[in-house]
Order: structure tokens, then sequence, then C-alpha cells
């Protein structure tokens, strides 16, 4: 089983509107990490939000903001206001920890295209 | 402050050449880590390392090999190339707070490898 799924390959939105894209993840551990990267075309990968297993408050970081329902395993990204910059690939990934370890997975994206 | 450094940024290799892919990072992080990146898909966990003399396999460890002698230091070793390696690969740091969730995994600018 995937234990990272984003089922949305492509996204369009319209400047200025708000997108939310989806992300479920797999888990049967009780302390685990959620992550949501940026990847611009140009390559570079950049975190832009953090939820903790644990948070009871969803996490915000600006314009981005995670909608964490723990039940349902899902940990969607909210962007409001968007830019053009924020054309990009958008990936989602968990962090499990375990005894002497830990392991990070990663989905297979999302590509978000902001309209003028 | 340059981050997480990698070397080289290309490389085409022959099928059954070797290469050692170097990263550095200057930020004093225990966590290190290599992905790759096929395309189209989301990165997978290769190997890591939580701090100088330990490292242990990710979620794809077969067919290469890590080190990590110094805390800057963590490359990745391809010993005998072959075409389903071709891929991008990123390192990434951490710090590696014991018993911290958040630990943002901080990425380096990526190596694209071509082995024909």
């Amino acid at each position: 089983a995937q234990k990272i799924t984003q089922t949305q390959p492509g996204m369009f939105v319209q400047e200025k509107e708000a997108v939310t894209l989806d992300c479920t993840y797999d888990t049967s551990d009780q302390s685990y990490g959620l992550f949501w990267y940026k990847q611009p075309s140009s390559g570079e990968m950049i975190f832009l939000i953090y939820q903790g297993s644990y948070d009871e408050q969803n996490a915000t970081e600006g314009r981005y903001s995670l909608n964490f329902q723990k039940a349902r395993k899902s940990a969607n990204l909210v962007i409001s206001a968007s830019q053009l910059g924020d054309s990009a690939m958008y990936f989602c990934a968990m962090r499990e920890f375990f005894l002497g370890g830990n392991q990070f997975y990663f989905g297979t994206g999302t590509s978000l295209t902001v309209i003028p | 402050n340059a981050g997480v450094t990698q070397t080289p940024k290309f490389r085409i290799l022959k099928i059954g050449q070797s290469m050692t892919l170097q990263c550095t990072q200057d930020m004093n992080h225990n966590y290190m880590y290599w992905y790759r990146q096929d395309p189209g898909m989301g990165l997978k966990l290769i190997y890591y390392s939580v701090g100088a003399g330990i490292t242990d396999k990710g979620e794809v460890p077969n067919g290469y090999n890590v080190s990590r002698s110094t805390t800057e230091d963590f490359p990745l070793r391809l010993e005998l190339a072959a075409p389903s390696q071709t891929s991008v690969y990123f390192c990434a740091s951490s710090i590696g707070l014991a018993g911290a969730s958040t630990d943002t995994q901080y990425f380096g600018p990526g190596t694209r490898l071509t082995v024909l």
C-alpha cells in the first residue's frame, strides 16, 4: 500500500483564488510528522509547512495552511490568494518514527498551475 | 552559509561504471539523507545517517553505498551503474533533535545522473 497518496496529478487555479491540494497517508504509528514541499521548475525542494500527529491545531505558515484530519488520515494543503509564483510541483511527505530510526515517504506530487 | 551543496550537478555514466555523488552541509546538522527522484515521481529515500559513523537503509538502498566519516559529508557511491539508476539525486540534512518530530529537511540542488 502507498504510504502517501496524492490523487491530483495536475491542478489549475485562478490568480488570487484559494486552492486545496489533497494528501492522504497510511500509517499505524501514533507518532508521525507530515510535511509539504514545493518544487519549482528549477528543481530545488522547498519546505512549506509541517504538522505533527499530536498537534491539535492545524499548522499555518503565511498563505499556507494544512487541513489535518487525523481520523481520515488526510493532510491537505491549502494555498490562499494564489500567486503566479505558486506554479510548481507540490509534494506531501510523511516521517515515521520507530525504535532506532525513522523513514520518510513522499507522494507522487501535484502539479499546480496558477492562471493569470 | 551555503546550506547543502552537491557535486556534480550533471553526470553521464556508462553501464558498469562507478561514481561518487558528493554532499556537504555546513549547518552542523546531525541527520543527512539521500533521495532519488525518478521522472514524474516523488522522492524515495535511499540511505540516511543520524550522525558520523552511523548509516541506515531507506526504502530503495540496492545498488548504492554510503559512508559518514564526518558530520559535514555524506557521499553516495554507485558501484556498477545501471540504466535503472538514471534519476535526479537529492541530498538533504536536518538538525535531528532527539524526539523532535518537526525536524525539517533542507535539500541540496540535486544531481542529474544518466546511465547509458
